[in-house]
């Protein structure tokens, strides 16, 4: 049958404001998340991780939240700016076993209004 | 530092032909990943090798296969082509500690393949 593209959902926010972007995921057993931004044209772009024994991590400008309890993982991009339009990506993995085997989220299409 | 280097970056097929990726990963790094992209399905996990062994596979049917070299360059080949599988298919690699120690993966641009 005809394929139909993914709708992503989209976030508009107007420049200098903080962005949220949410993520719910959908293995328990996931124990590594990971933020990745997708420019167009590009591949994924590494923004920040965060390890099930933590709850909160800070990097340049961003925060990642954890929540176990309903498995749901938030981005807070702290006075956005136009380089921020991407679409972004999160991505679960479970370490138990060995390597790397990220199941990415839909995806949120971010759009930052001058 | 070179990033994940991929090629082709373009490339045009017809059904039933088969095809060869194929991506340097960043200098040191011994695990490499590749996935599919599609507006359809996003992004999926294809597989991922590590010293020369594929350590990791997903639910990709048996026409698309990979192998790592010893200097952890990595080919990904897909036969039998079918217009289902246009898509972007993007390597990344990984400085790939102990069992335990996932770590941040570094994606190359990708190689976009069109099957026509």
């Amino acid at each position: 049958g005809e394929s139909v593209g993914l709708h992503l959902p989209t976030l508009s926010v107007q420049e200098g404001d903080n962005s949220i972007i949410n993520c719910a995921y959908s293995n328990s057993a996931s124990d590594y998340f990971i933020w990745y931004k997708q420019e167009s044209g590009k591949g994924p772009q590494f923004i920040i991780d965060i390890r099930s024994n933590m709850d909160k991590r800070q990097g340049q400008r961003v925060t990642v939240l954890l929540n176990k309890t309903v498995k749901h993982l938030s981005l807070q991009i702290a006075a956005t700016q136009p380089g921020d339009s991407a679409v972004y990506f999160c991505a679960e993995n479970i370490s138990a076993g060995g390597g790397n085997k990220l199941t990415f989220g839909t995806g949120t299409q971010l759009k930052v209004e001058l | 530092k070179a990033g994940v280097t991929q090629t082709p970056r373009y490339l045009i097929k017809t059904r039933g032909q088969q095809v060869t990726l194929s991506c340097s990963p960043i200098s040191g790094h011994r695990s490499v990943s590749w996935y599919q992209q599609t507006p359809g399905q996003g992004l999926q996990f294809l597989f991922e090798y590590f010293s020369e062994t594929q350590r990791n596979k997903g639910n990709f049917p048996g026409r698309f296969s990979g192998r790592q070299f010893s200097n952890s360059r990595s080919e990904m080949n897909v036969s039998t082509l079918e217009l289902g599988d246009s898509a972007l298919y993007l390597c990344a690699s990984s400085l790939q500690g102990g069992v335990r120690n996932t770590g941040e993966l570094f994606f190359g641009e990708g190689s976009r393949l069109t099957v026509l």
